[in-house]
């Protein structure tokens, strides 16, 4: 299975409403990265967390992660119309020559205005 | 800015066809990434590149090749296209594998009949 899991897959919210979206992961990480995805778009980078981190803020955006529960959290606050994307998490596992970054298969959030 | 570019933003190949996707990237970044992403299996990792003429194969790596003959130039080749190849392909790059965020292009919609 994914290695990073975002829960719900689909969130409907009106505009002004807080969002919150969940990811879970199954193994030890470096760090836990949060993309953007306009339709039909490429992916855009919102945030990274490193695994010794616990809270992150940028803007709007909070991210929280929680290592012994294996989850990450993203907030968004006071919501857009132009918030309407799907949302990724990417876990990133990198030891020696080893690396792997794995996406979770995302969030849809569509904001109603 | 950083910029990912991919050549075609649409192509329409037929079975059998051999297919280049090029991307380029202009920030000088060591690393470059092949994606694809169809709907409700998220983003799958094809071959990554840490350095010029070096190349790793990612998760799903069969069908496909790649090449890295000047660091700003990643490739990604489809010796003969199948049915199954029709996808949306993203090329990403990163100035660190471990710590560092990705830069995706706006994708190549591949259609193959």
């Amino acid at each position: 299975s994914q290695q990073g899991e975002e829960d719900p897959q689909a969130l409907s919210i009106q505009e002004g409403e807080n969002a919150t979206m969940n990811c879970s992961y199954k193994t030890s990480i470096n760090n836990l990265q949060w993309y953007r995805q306009n339709s039909g778009r490429g992916l855009v980078h919102l945030i990274l967390i490193r695994s010794n981190e616990r809270e992150k803020h940028s803007g709007r955006l909070r991210v929280t992660l929680d290592t012994s529960k294996k989850s990450s959290s993203l907030l968004i606050t006071a919501s857009r119309a132009a918030d309407t994307a799907s949302y990724f998490c990417a876990t990133v596992n990198s030891g020696g020559s080893n690396y792997k970054l794995t996406f979770g298969k995302g969030t849809l959030l569509t904001v109603n205005p | 800015d950083v910029k990912v570019t991919q050549s075609s933003r649409y192509l329409v190949k037929r079975t059998g066809e051999k297919v280049f996707l090029e991307c380029v990237q202009d920030m000088d970044h060591e690393n470059m990434f092949w994606y694809r992403q169809d709907p409700g299996l998220g983003l799958r990792l094809i071959y990554f590149s840490y350095d010029v003429k070096m190349k790793e194969k990612g998760d799903i790596p069969e069908g496909y090749s790649v090449s890295r003959e000047k660091k700003e130039r990643f490739s990604l080749i489809l010796e003969s296209a199948s049915t199954n190849q029709t996808s949306m392909y993203l090329c990403a790059s990163s100035p660190a594998l471990a710590t560092g965020e990705l830069f995706f292009g706006e994708g190549s919609r591949l259609t193959v009949l």
